[in-house]
């Protein structure tokens, strides 16, 4: 079990840019996660993936937010156009879905929008 | 809409003494619940769950007590230490939610030696 990894773990981006974070889940997961923290808030449900099947999107999701899951392996969240209020952790979780409904969390990408 | 609340955003405890971290939910589909821990720069890790078929749930220092009627349910760490000083997150999934889970905003443990 080497646990949930992203990269980068931090990026700095002028507004305007677009951002590109990787997650490779633990490998016999085909449950994949995205989520978002910020200050003083808990982490907020983004989208979650089912293979490579992307099956919910949260309304916190704008256009300017895309995920892929290609394979069903690692997964890529892009945001394009990055705004100051993008700023957050972006947080990638997995699980194995058979009958284990708690989640594995990857150390996260912290995002700072200049 | 909030559907998982900690309404204590921090709490300051002695070492040694009980820690007691409170959650409230609104949502009645939730029917399983976990708490995490987080240190910062980090990503939340597991801790410990419970089921609704439960109303109490241990390992080792840590309990999770959960009161369905209240929709309330507590963290108790004994004996406290200062290692355990985190944020705490409630969290809350429903059956039918592909895992998904609804974290509360969470609590700041503060132990001191």
């Amino acid at each position: 079990d080497t646990g949930v990894s992203q990269d980068p773990r931090h990026k700095i981006t002028k507004r305007g840019q677009n951002v590109t974070f990787r997650c490779d889940p633990i490998s016999e997961h085909n449950r994949l996660y995205w989520y978002r923290q910020t200050l003083g808030q808990g982490p907020e449900f983004l989208t979650y993936f089912q293979n490579e099947a992307q099956l919910e999107k949260s309304r916190l999701l704008s256009d300017r937010f895309s995920a892929e899951r290609p394979k069903g392996s690692f997964s890529t969240l892009e945001i394009q156009r990055t705004e100051q209020g993008d700023s957050a952790m972006y947080l990638c979780a997995s699980s194995s879905g058979t009958g284990v409904r708690k989640l594995f969390f990857g150390s996260g990408t912290q995002l700072s929008v200049l | 809409d909030q559907q998982v609340k900690q309404n204590s955003p921090s709490l300051s405890v002695q070492e040694g003494r009980i820690s007691i971290l409170n959650c409230d939910y609104t949502n009645s589909m939730f029917d399983y619940f976990l708490w995490y821990k987080k240190y910062p720069a980090e990503g939340p890790t597991f801790l410990i769950s419970i089921s609704s078929i439960k109303d109490k749930n241990e390992d080792g220092r840590f309990t999770v007590f959960l009161n369905k009627s209240a929709k309330h349910l507590s963290l108790h760490i004994v004996p406290s230490q200062p290692g355990d000083s985190a944020v705490y997150f409630c969290a809350a999934s429903a059956q039918d939610s592909y895992g998904k889970l609804t974290f509360g905003q969470g609590t700041i443990l503060t132990v001191h030696p």
